[in-house]
């Protein structure tokens, strides 16, 4: 069974500060994602990291990808009170004819002024 | 409308009571996605459709029916839910492919706004 940990699962961070959420998964996958959730409100693709040292920068977030390691990672650059969500990553594997997502528990990351 | 779709967006219901989900996608996309959100657990999937086929149905109790007329269109019957049933109920969908061995693509999964569900 495929087993997808975040953490950490709480984050409050001062405005203009750096920080990094991980992503651990148990099973070798072919692709990675990461959705952003604001409250009440559905998720929002982010990324997709497709093999191993990927790397995707939008704005002051980037994401990378270490297969071997089965580790991912989402940094945050000079966080801005605007980042404020709960950020989820994803791990994609091949199941019939259609790829099932395998979420982590989600990090809700607050950002302080 | 753009997009994926869900209606009701709130919906109350007592446990004898039988409701439907809606789900609507514009994107042109084959494959579609019932998901569960719960406060204290991860996202979890519940029914996979791939060309309007019902390819997964993991575990979830019978008292959910999924249904999938077309390719944009994914239904979720509820009859004599519980209390713990309470959820926000997401809808995907993702473009979808042919055969199990294509591996190429993206194959985001686009998200709807969600059903906020609860039953008394």
């Amino acid at each position: 069974e495929l087993k997808v940990e975040q953490n950490p699962l709480f984050l409050s961070m001062q405005e203009g500060k750096n920080y990094t959420i991980y992503c651990n998964y148990s099973t070798t996958s072919d692709r990675l994602y990461w959705y952003r959730q604001d409250p009440g409100k559905s998720l929002e693709s982010l990324f997709v990291l497709l093999s191993n040292g990927a790397v995707k920068q939008e704005g002051r977030l980037m994401a990378s990808l270490d297969t071997k390691a089965r580790l991912s990672t989402l940094h945050i650059t000079a966080a801005v009170h605007d980042l404020s969500a709960t950020y989820f990553c994803a791990v994609a594997i091949s199941s019939g004819s259609a790829r099932q997502l395998t979420f982590g528990s989600g990090t809700q990351l607050t950002v302080l002024p | 409308e753009t997009g994926v779709t869900q209606t009701p967006r709130h919906l109350v219901m007592g446990m004898t009571n039988k409701k439907s989900l809606k789900c609507e996608q514009h994107l042109g996309h084959n494959a579609m996605y019932w998901y569960k959100q719960s406060a204290k657990k991860p996202l979890e999937l519940m029914f996979v459709y791939n060309f309007k086929e019902q390819t997964e149905n993991n575990s979830v109790p019978s008292r959910f029916s999924p249904e999938c007329p077309n390719s944009s269109h994914l239904f979720l019957h509820l009859h004599t839910l519980q209390p713990e049933d309470s959820a926000l109920y997401l809808c995907a969908s993702s473009p979808g492919y042919y055969s199990p061995r294509w591996r190429g693509g993206q194959e985001t999964q686009y998200f709807g706004p969600g059903t906020r569900l609860l039953v008394l």
